[in-house]
């Protein structure tokens, strides 16, 4: 595609649910981020795949958070048992190295 | 997580004025980029720049990349409405392969008609 796709933008959760969140790279990008953005805040890391591979998930806050990317292409980010504090908007990035880093539009997580 | 300090925080500007901001860190980055993010948007790359001393242009954004390599700066000259949003700087250390982006709290930044 033209660009990085989420889906959905908004989602509600009450707390204790599970969510999924996805991320459509741009098509060839190798590279792909997660990161949460709190409101007022900069974008903070999550986690990170190369392909398949999850190279880096030092950003994640607690083991509720869980990200997978088996095909190399497509990632899921999933949040069981959500809490308040994990509201937020999750934005992903995709790239093809050197800097090149684009974002997607996010996904803003309201848990209540 | 670690983050840039970023400066300032937020600006009020008449249309037409020139804007300046910029961003320091205590580690060095082999890359800076600029983003700006509107709201409900995710961030949209304005500008990166790679080498220490680096001055790139585009349009009417100027980046620069800090000689020590611990900082950068960004103009927009001759604002207009359009310009209004938040500008977040992001430092990488680009090494064998790609590092997770830190960035700053952002500069808001609000025009004046």
């Amino acid at each position: 595609g033209a660009g990085v796709s989420q889906s959905p933008r908004y989602k509600v959760a009450k707390r204790g649910q599970d969510v999924a969140l996805r991320c459509d790279p741009i098509s060839g990008h190798v590279s792909l981020f997660w990161y949460q953005q709190a409101l007022g805040q900069g974008p903070e890391f999550l986690t990170y795949f190369q392909n398949e591979a999850q190279l880096d998930k030092s950003g994640l806050p607690s083991d509720r958070f869980f990200a997978e990317r088996p095909e190399g292409s497509v990632s899921t980010l999933k949040i069981q048992r959500t809490q308040q504090e994990d509201s937020a908007v999750y934005l992903c990035a995709s790239s093809l190295g050197q800097g090149w880093v684009f974002f997607g539009p996010g996904t803003r997580l309201t848990v209540l | 997580g670690q983050q840039l300090n970023q400066s300032p925080q937020s600006m009020f500007i008449q249309e037409g004025e020139d804007v300046s901001m910029n961003c320091t860190s205590s580690s060095i980055f082999n890359t800076w980029l600029w983003y700006k993010q509107d709201p409900g948007e995710g961030p949209v790359l304005l500008i990166a720049l790679y080498k220490a001393g680096e001055l790139t242009s585009n349009g009417r954004l100027t980046a620069q990349f800090g000689i020590t390599r611990k900082d950068s700066f960004l103009n927009i000259s001759a604002s207009i409405p359009s310009d209004v949003g938040i500008y977040f700087c992001a430092g990488l250390l680009y090494l064998t392969g790609n590092t997770p982006l830190v960035f700053g709290k952002g500069t808001r930044l609000s025009v004046i008609a």
